[in-house]
């Protein structure tokens, strides 16, 4: 079974400085990578998502994620943060097999980002 | 209008009570999902649903009882409520598994 690591559980930082977030994953075949957000009180939204192609994917609000295959990576990146990020964010996994089918989502265990104004 | 839309929001109730959450979606979707939400804000898979089947039942205590009465509902029911149950259920749909998942806003569930 896959599993999904996000190295910083809380990180702070000033309005303007630049983002990125650790997510290393462990399963050797083909997977889909997702980055999700959660602001207080609300419930989970995509950011971005990684299936194939680019491994350089843009998503919403500025952010964009990078997929490395031989890093097993999914980092999250933004190159100037805003008050309005502070949230939780989760990294998430699926494995993909070969005859279509696919798990249920696996998420890391989520970072938690306050930006100071 | 709410693409995954669960009810009730916010509950509050005694240990040993029996109580259930509902879950629709409007979306289309084939596979539904319920995930739990800890304190520590870490989420698990709990069931997922596929065409009102059954196809994903991680460990969890047998109490809960998920019934998909058709693939646009899933409704999880939890027997014998213990003050560990407590947390946040999300339910979620995607069009097929593997792809990208829509979450509900989200059920507090608190057990005193």
């Amino acid at each position: 079974a896959q599993s999904v690591s996000q190295h910083n559980h809380h990180v702070i930082l000033s309005e303007a400085a630049s983002l990125e977030l650790g997510c290393n994953y462990s399963y050797g075949g083909t997977v889909n990578l997702f980055w999700y957000v959660q602001y207080p009180g609300q419930h989970l939204q995509l950011l971005l998502k990684y299936f194939s192609g680019d491994p350089l994917v843009k998503g919403i609000k500025g952010f964009e994620a990078e997929f490395i295959k031989s890093k097993f990576s999914f980092n999250l990146r933004k190159p100037s943060v805003q008050w309005s990020d502070t949230a939780e964010y989760f990294c998430a996994v699926n494995a993909r097999y070969s005859g279509g089918g696919a798990d249920g989502l696996t998420f890391g265990k989520g970072t938690h980002l306050i930006i100071q104004p | 209008d709410t693409a995954v839309s669960q009810t009730p929001k916010y509950l509050v109730t005694q240990m040993g009570n029996d109580k259930s959450i509902k879950c629709e979606q409007n979306l289309g979707h084939d596979t539904m999902y319920w995930y739990k939400q800890d304190s520590k804000k870490f989420l698990k898979i709990m069931f997922s649903y596929n065409n009102k089947e059954l196809i994903i039942n991680e460990t969890v205590p047998n109490r809960f009882s998920p019934k998909s009465p058709d693939k646009a509902h899933l409704n999880l029911h939890i027997n014998s409520l213990e003050l560990g149950d407590s947390a946040v259920y999300f339910c979620a749909s995607s069009r097929q598994t593997g792809n990208t998942i829509y979450f509900g806003e989200g059920s507090w569930l608190t057990v005193v």
